[in-house]
């Protein structure tokens, strides 16, 4: 595997499930990113996690709970969610969080997830 | 609102034909400027970016953007489209320096017509 990959890429759940997205980055990185797509919205910014730890929390309701056991991995969990919040979920790593300047971000190819 | 625009929802070209898309931002001082695309199926790959320095930068698959200060636009063009270039296009900034936090425009999604 190469790059950043996603799993699964399509998720069909109901608003009382509980389920999981996994995010993995093969490019030596230690910065990683959720982010949402909602059609005829623009892209979100969910959750940044830098060396295993959360900086950043974008105001995300708590039915979404990000993890992040090392720095190849993410997770985001999912529980008692709204037909609102389905969507495209995308992944992205970087090699840290910029500093004096801007590290690119890679992207996985997302999950689209369907809450009926 | 800070934000970033894309005007134009869905622009269909002809194959061959020339390709301008169009972005503004509303900060007050000069972000880091992107251009994103994201073919079916596919994440976001980025096409090019520019930090500072000469204001038309070149990017993959034949794409060049131009920063206008002016303007505060940062124009997406391709002197001629092919058909594997349908697919939704985003621009995006990164507000200052250090930052990490990319800001989307709602998407431009480019029709190629045969």
């Amino acid at each position: 595997e190469t790059g950043v990959t996603q799993t699964p890429r399509h998720l069909v759940m109901g608003m009382t499930n509980k389920k999981s997205l996994k995010c993995e980055q093969h490019l030596g990185h230690n910065a990683m990113y959720w982010y949402k797509q909602s059609a005829k919205k623009p892209l979100e910014l969910m959750f940044v996690y830098s060396l295993e730890e959360r900086v950043e929390n974008n105001s995300v309701p708590s039915r979404f709970s990000p993890e992040c056991p090392n720095s190849s991995h993410l997770f985001l969990h999912l529980h008692t969610l709204q037909p609102e919040d389905s969507a495209l979920y995308l992944c992205a790593s970087s090699q840290g969080l910029g500093g004096l300047s801007y590290n690119e971000q890679f992207f996985g190819p997302g999950t689209r997830l369907t809450v009926l | 609102a800070q934000s970033v625009t894309q005007p134009d929802i869905h622009i269909t070209v002809s194959e061959g034909a020339s390709l301008e898309l169009r972005c503004n931002y509303s900060y007050g001082a000069t972000p880091y400027l992107f251009w994103y695309v994201q073919s079916p199926g596919q994440g976001l790959q980025l096409l090019l970016k520019y930090f500072s320095g000469d204001t038309l930068v070149q990017g993959i698959k034949g794409f060049e953007a131009e920063f206008k200060r002016s303007q505060s636009s940062f124009n997406l063009r391709k002197p001629s489209v092919h058909w594997s270039d349908a697919a939704e296009y985003f621009c995006a900034v990164v507000r200052q320096k250090g930052a990490q936090k990319l800001v989307f425009g709602q998407g431009t999604r480019l029709t190629i017509n045969p």
